[in-house]
Parts: C-alpha cells; sequence; structure tokens
C-alpha cells in the first residue's frame, strides 16, 4: 500500500514556466524530505521539513509542509533543463522512509 | 558528507545465478542499513532493514529466502539475490544511517542495475 500519493505523475513543461508537485498522505509523518533522482543514480536529498505549516526555501524551490503534516508541495520558479528529473518525497513513519509515488519533470529548453 | 557506496553499478547474468550486492559506509558508521527496490518509471519501494549485529527486518510481501540480507560490521551491508530470475530484475538501492532513530538522515548509494536474462 502506498502511503503518500504524488501529483502529477508527469509533468512536461518548457524553460522559465513555474510548476508545484504535490504530496498528499492520509497519515501524519514525524518529518518530510524531498529527494531528486537522475536515472541510473540514488536520490539526493533536497530539504527535511519538520514543522507543520513550515516553508523552506532552497533558490528557486519553494518547500511546504501541511499544518496537520500529512501533506507537503514542492514549487520550483522558473524551470531550467537541469531540473528535469524524478523527485520524490519521503515521509519518515517510525524507524523507516516510506516514499511517494513520484514525479518525472521534464523540463525542455 | 557522508559517502555510501554499493558494488557493482551493474550486473548481467543468467536464470538461476545469485548474485551479491554490496553497500558500503566509506566516512561514518552505519547502524541500520536499508534496500530498496525500484522498478523502471516507479517509486522506491522499501524491501528490509538491517541493523549491524542483528538479523534483517523485511517488509510484507519481500521473500527473506529470495533476498538474503547481511549486516556484518558496521560499514558494509550485503544483499544476495538467490537463484535470480528475469522477474528480479530491478534496481536495487540500499541507504546508511548512522546513529539511532528515525530522525537521523539516511545516505543513498547509487544503486545496482540487475539484469537477469
Amino acid at each position: 500500500t502506498q502511503l503518500l500519493e504524488q501529483s502529477p505523475q508527469f509533468l512536461s513543461i518548457q524553460e522559465g514556466e513555474n510548476l508545484t508537485v504535490y504530496c498528499n498522505s492520509s497519515s501524519v509523518f514525524s518529518s518530510l524530505q524531498w529527494y531528486r533522482q537522475e536515472p541510473g543514480e540514488g536520490p539526493v536529498l533536497l530539504v527535511t521539513v519538520v514543522t507543520g505549516g513550515e516553508v523552506k526555501k532552497l533558490k528557486r524551490l519553494t518547500f511546504q509542509f501541511g499544518d496537520a503534516r500529512k501533506d507537503s508541495s514542492l514549487h520550483i520558479t522558473a524551470a531550467q533543463p537541469g531540473d528535469t528529473g524524478l523527485y520524490l518525497c519521503a515521509g519518515v513513519l517510525t524507524d523507516k522512509l516510506i516514499f511517494g509515488t513520484g514525479t518525472r519533470l521534464q523540463v525542455f529548453p | 558528507g557522508a559517502v555510501v557506496s554499493q558494488h557493482p553499478s551493474w550486473v548481467i547474468c543468467k536464470s538461476g545465478t545469485s548474485v551479491k550486492i554490496e553497500c558500503r559506509s566509506l566516512d561514518f558508521q552505519a547502524t541500520t542499513m536499508f534496500w530498496y527496490r525500484q522498478f523502471p518509471k516507479q517509486s522506491l519501494m522499501l524491501m528490509a532493514t538491517s541493523n549491524e549485529g542483528s538479523k534483517a527486518t523485511y517488509e510484507q510481501g519481500v521473500e527473506k529466502d529470495k533476498f538474503l540480507i547481511n549486516h556484518a560490521s558496521l560499514t558494509l551491508s550485503t544483499l544476495t539475490v538467490t537463484s535470480a530470475h528475469p522477474e528480479d530484475s530491478s534496481f536495487y538501492i540500499c541507504s546508511a544511517r548512522g546513529g539511532t532513530g528515525g530522525g537521523q538522515p539516511q545516505h543513498f548509494g547509487d544503486g545496482t542495475r540487475l539484469s537477469i536474462l
């Protein structure tokens, strides 16, 4: 059973556009992480959000953790081809990471 | 930063062969290591959690006799896919965590692509 649903599943946009990826669950997590994964590589941690309502910015990326700690969003401003990849949210549940279903982003020049 | 190395990065073998994948933490002691499986265009699915010196805990639906995990030291865990068949072909990723508790970050290896002919 997949506890974390991401939407959209696929996203194909032009360079310069903005986008938002959503990560939703019915479970409460102690913290939530966002990763980006390139083909043939392991996922790379982008950010960890811990507090409900927390907003973190990482250059053009803005991460938000829902007040109830059940959902999160990732907003990318002025997307660039280098942002292309698989974006994964992951909730920390007891001793494990539960990964979301993933959002595959393709940014065309 | 914390570095986790996986070896081999790619392996192709015949059906019925057993394949061993190594996961090493290079610059920290990993009290816990995790093994994930990722099918093409899908997310990571946790297979098992291993703590150094004890038996691995497998997720529901994962055959422990099929996927043997050994975590004999604080820097090395191995996953052996026994009698591999084409349906075992996948991308296997390990992660390692120092300290205790889910709040400690997991550091991921670069994965091993397993192709069974």
